[in-house]
Order: C-alpha cells, then structure tokens, then sequence
C-alpha cells in the first residue's frame, strides 16, 4: 500500500539557521509533491508544489527538492525564524485522471528556538 | 474571496446523534474535498466533487457519512448515528480546475460524547 513517511519526531533549530524536513514516499509515482503548514486548531496552508520533471522549487526563504529516484522530497526553510514554528505537512498526488484527493503525511512539528 | 468557511467551528453532540456541517469553497474553485484529522495525523481523504458530481468516495466513509454538493456550490457532510471514533477535526478544501494547491478552511472540530 502508498505510504508517506515524515520526521516522527519534533524537529528543534536554532533560530537563523536552516530547517531541512524530509518526506519519503512507498509505492507511488507521484507527478507532483505539495508541502503545507498547519498551525494548531488551523486548516492547512499550501506553500509549495513541484512536478516530478522539477528537480527544487523555491519561494522567498523556502526550497523544495524533488528526487523521484530516491521516492523523497526536502523541505528547506533558510534564516528560520521563531514565527515558522508550525507542522509541515507533505502530500504526494497524481494529476488527470479524475478523482485525485491528496494523501498527507502526519507532518513534522518544527520548532524554531530563539 | 474570503477562502473557505466553514460552519460551525466546534459541534459537541451526543453519541447516536446526527450531525451536519457546512462548507462554503471559493466561488471560482470547482473542486471540493472533505477531510478529517485527528490529533497527531494528517489530514485523510474522506470525499471529492467537482462541481455537482461526487467523484471519489474513500473507504473511510462509512455508510453514516453522506456528503452533498448541490448546484456545485457549498457542500455539507451529514454524519448519522454518530460514535465517539466520529471525534475528530472536519476539513475542507477547494481548488481550481487543474494541478494547484488546496485551500482549506479553520475545520469544524467535532466532539463526540
């Protein structure tokens, strides 16, 4: 069956350096990777898509990586500030075809520390 | 546009009970998605439309749950009979035709008792 694995457990940086999350997937073949933040009692947010002919996407302090050989996505935040604190959510998906609702991962709770 | 609403924020009701909760997508967005999210977990896929026509049913949806999207505009999710496993957070999504991000809204957080 699919299986979509983040960091299990928290993930602590100091404030200003670089949180990088990983999201590995089994038994897919995704054509694009989403990675949402959620914050507590929120909906999720989406910041980022990339295609599988995409090897990173990037978006003011975010970058993403798309390695279809490794079946793995990373999610990198630069200058990491305390307000990036959140649970970053990754959620492989298919495109045509019809129905595609997204499966999501249990995410990874970061925490930017002053 | 002011995103997805979705109503009621919080539902406390009691176990055997039927509930329904609302959600309004954004006007141009003509696929909707349900979802529900327990603590610690991911959102997982419950249901999808687009525009009117129900498109994907997960096996998570028991035959308590039923979801509508009539005239392809709001969509509402009735949960009959409701057990203290319905506990959880209902999402809702929406977005535009093609491969784009979702946007979801606030959730109605069910508390079953």
């Amino acid at each position: 069956s699919q299986k979509i694995e983040q960091n299990s457990e928290a993930l602590n940086i100091q404030e200003g350096k670089t949180a990088t999350l990983t999201c590995n997937y089994t038994n897919y073949s995704p054509a694009y990777l989403q990675w949402y933040r959620q914050d507590p009692g929120r909906g999720p947010v989406f910041l980022l898509l990339i295609r599988e002919n995409e090897k990173e996407k990037r978006k003011e302090r975010l970058k993403v990586t798309f390695d279809t050989t490794l079946k793995q996505s990373l999610f990198h935040i630069t200058a990491s500030q305390p307000a990036d604190s959140a649970t970053y959510l990754c959620a492989p998906g298919y495109s045509g075809g019809g129905a595609d609702g997204l499966t999501f991962g249990k995410g990874t709770h970061l925490i930017i520390q002053p | 546009d002011t995103g997805v609403s979705q109503d009621p924020r919080h539902k406390i009701t009691k176990r055997g009970q039927n509930v329904t909760f609302r959600c309004d997508p954004i006007s141009e967005h003509n696929r909707l998605y349900w979802y529900r999210q327990t603590l610690g977990q991911g959102p997982e896929f419950l249901t999808y439309f687009q525009n009117e026509a129900q498109l994907e049913k997960s096996r998570l949806l028991s035959d308590r749950f039923s979801a509508e999207r009539p005239k392809g505009s709001f969509s509402t999710l009735e949960i009959q009979r409701t057990e203290q496993g319905d506990s959880a957070m209902y999402l809702c999504a929406s977005s535009p035709r093609g491969t784009y991000g979702y946007t979801f809204g606030s959730g109605t957080r069910l508390t079953v008792v």
